[in-house]
């Protein structure tokens, strides 16, 4: 147990459409990370969140967008669902927003239709 | 595109045997770097992280070995145990940039 809880495990939507998954991160925790998983690939980065402002994001398009709370935990966004949005969505926490010590929720399984 | 990779997608090993695992980056700047293990339908976990300070740097039945002139990291695991079958992950920087994974499994 990481003490990272991630909402919902899984969901189905259809093209075009918007989705939003959240995270708790750690007691503890001020730093929240996402990423996005396809089937047989590594994570792909796509931000960070640190105190509440966003502190580097990867190669993803506006539509994914993010929001961290005042309680550190953290919402993802995804606008225009297109099909190769399909994907396990890992949420990260992490003492600081400098260590490579992350402690990853098990992720919610998007499918895109 | 893509500053870590390993070497192999999949590693098969003998139960009480040493596993190597192997990863190669591009960026001669990169400093810091991280490896992970991820079990069948969880997220990753931590197992150990080195920085470019260091060559070697050892946890429980782990050592990570960093060689800066080549480029390259490797994950020695010892005494593979069935609880070790996972994929691992090579990672560089506090944002983890991930590579592809090798996918170790271990034989009874």
């Amino acid at each position: 147990e990481t003490g990272v809880t991630q909402s919902p495990t899984h969901l189905i939507k259809t093209r075009g459409q918007q989705v939003t998954l959240r995270c708790s991160s750690q007691s503890g925790h001020n730093t929240v990370s996402w990423y996005q998983q396809a089937l047989g690939q590594g994570p792909q980065f796509i931000f960070q969140y640190y105190r509440e402002e966003e502190n580097g994001r990867g190669n993803f398009p506006p539509r994914f967008s993010g929001l961290q709370f005042p309680n550190y935990s953290s919402e993802l966004n995804v606008n225009a669902l297109e099909l190769d949005d399909s994907a396990l969505y890992l949420c990260a926490s992490s003492r600081d927003r400098h260590t490579g010590e992350l402690f990853f929720g098990e992720g919610s399984r998007l499918t895109v239709l | 595109g893509e500053s870590v990779g390993l070497h192999l997608p999949t590693l098969s090993v003998q139960e009480g045997d040493n596993s190597i695992i192997n990863c190669a980056y591009s960026n001669s700047a990169s400093d810091y770097f991280i490896w992970y293990k991820q079990e069948s339908g969880k997220g990753p976990q931590f197992i150990i992280d080195i920085r470019s300070n260091m060559d070697k740097r050892q946890g429980q039945r782990v050592t990570v070995l960093l060689n800066k002139t080549v480029k390259h990291l490797s994950l020695q695991i010892a005494a593979t145990q069935p609880g070790d079958s996972a994929v691992y992950f090579c990672a560089e920087g506090g944002k983890l940039i991930f590579g592809q994974g090798t996918e170790l499994s271990v034989k009874p």
